[in-house]
């Protein structure tokens, strides 16, 4: 049963770095067909990719939040974190950890979504 | 970087009609496209892959058309638990990056 799980500080002060860990079970991180992405949803709107790493530690990042952020993982533990700094209230979204699946012919999407953790930013 | 462009923004419908929601890309996507379902308070589901192939469990209801920059998905009679927020999403190339539409809600009228 693939199983993944967002967590993180309940409240974050502008300017504060913010650091999310997503825990997965049911599969591994070494799979070569699999990776873990981030993605958020402020309240109300729509759904933004953020970043996305894999098997092999190759990662990438949403152009505009490039400067801002940095995923990385810990086999050993199941666990992919990500960094986001410079917290903005702007910033404040339900953010979700999923699974990447290599589909057939380079169709690579999201096939298992945490349940999203909401993070506010505010002083 | 690519834009998805969904239509309507909201889709009112009765149960039993048959949905039709549009994505559009700002240029060609190949086939790399999925769309998503999104109940509230719920986290997205993956319904299509790759245009046209329905993600495991997914009922024969939903289907998916289109390539290059017109994409469709059709839900052939609406049940009950299908209103909802539906995206679609692209997948580039290399290194892989994505994008997702604004989303079409479809309502109870």
């Amino acid at each position: 049963q693939v199983t993944l799980k967002e967590s993180g500080p309940v409240l974050v002060k502008p300017t504060d770095t913010l650091t999310l860990t997503c825990t997965v079970s049911g599969f591994s991180l070494y799979n070569p067909k699999m990776g873990v992405t981030w993605i958020r949803q402020p309240p109300g709107k729509a759904l933004e990719w953020l970043a996305h790493i894999f098997s092999n530690d190759e990662k990438s990042y949403n152009s505009a939040l490039k400067n801002r952020l940095t995923i990385s993982k810990d086999n050993s533990k199941s666990q992919v974190l990500l960094t986001m700094t410079d917290m903005d209230p702007v910033d404040t979204a339900t953010y979700f950890c999923a699974r990447t699946y290599y589909f057939v012919s380079g169709n690579l999407f999201f096939d298992y979504w945490g349940q999203g953790t909401l993070v506010p930013v505010s002083s | 970087e690519i834009v998805l462009t969904q239509s309507p923004a909201t889709l009112s419908l009765s149960p039993g009609d048959r949905a039709t929601l549009s994505c559009r890309a700002s240029q060609s996507v190949s086939q790399y496209l999925a769309w998503y379902q999104q109940k509230s308070g719920q986290s997205p589901r993956l319904l299509i892959y790759a245009a046209s192939n329905r993600a495991t469990g997914i009922p024969a209801r939903f289907s998916g058309s289109g390539s290059g920059t017109d994409f469709t998905l059709t839900i052939s009679s609406l049940e009950p638990e299908d209103f909802a927020v539906y995206y679609c999403q692209q997948r580039s190339h290399w290194p892989p990056t994505w994008t997702f539409g604004q989303g079409t809600k479809v309502e109870i009228k």
